[in-house]
């Protein structure tokens, strides 16, 4: 079975520009979430999709981050205008539902400098 | 709010012999569930184990047990005849409605 797929692994770009991220989650897992990770810090969840309808959002700086989930497969976060503090690893995650007893899986993980 | 601690921001043991990290975490719900992840430099974090906090036995996975003291909202990992593989970034997290993380041990095996 396929892992959670990240792409890319790594982008350096500098403030005030815009950049996205891609995510394919493990075929047939409903759920899909992206996680901020700063240096030295645990992740944090920036929003959960349940298929394609958010079901949480409420950690996403929605005056420069967007998130969306067309046909509840694959997801793009976007950053639009980055800041220096955004720099930062986004990682994907995806389980089977949306259950607290479901096991989430981690992808890769993909590292942003913003300078 | 929901908060995990980790006080130990790095441990360090020798190859072959047992290392515990500890966990602490804050909540006033009765029914959620603990885990410890992995993520070594490749960034990718790895579940290594889990515990429902209704179940009262210590989940064991092969050479990695936890001791889960619900009372205390204490939940330690245990890491036995660690191996180099082993040396990575370990995060503890509780999930009630979402996923929360501690800030993480750094765990170094020493040959």
């Amino acid at each position: 079975e396929a892992g959670v797929a990240q792409s890319p692994r790594y982008k350096i770009i500098e403030k005030r520009q815009s950049v996205a991220f891609w995510c394919n989650p493990i075929s047939g897992h409903a759920t899909l979430y992206w996680y901020q990770q700063i240096l030295g810090q645990g992740p944090k969840l920036l929003i959960q999709f349940q298929n394609n309808g958010v079901v949480d959002d409420s950690q996403l700086p929605k005056d420069r981050f967007s998130a969306e989930r067309l046909k509840g497969v694959d997801s793009t976060l976007k950053i639009q205008p980055a800041k220096l503090e955004d720099s930062a690893v986004y990682l994907c995650a995806s389980s089977r539902g949306g259950a607290d007893t479901d096991t989430q899986y981690f992808g890769p993980g993909t590292r942003l400098t913003v300078l | 709010a929901q908060t995990v601690t980790q006080s130990q921001p790095e441990m360090s043991v020798q190859e072959a012999e047992t290392v515990t990290l500890s966990c602490t975490y804050d909540t006033s719900e009765s029914d959620y569930y603990l885990f410890w992840y992995k993520q070594p430099p490749s960034r990718q974090m790895i579940l290594v184990i889990r515990q429902e906090a209704y179940k009262q036995q210590n989940a064991t996975e092969n050479r990695f047990s936890v001791n889960f003291q619900k009372a205390a909202k204490s939940f330690s990992l245990k890491i036995s005849d660690s191996q180099l593989g082993d040396a990575a970034m370990y995060f503890c997290a509780y999930r009630a409605q979402k996923l929360v993380f501690g800030q993480g041990t750094r765990l170094t095996i020493n040959p």
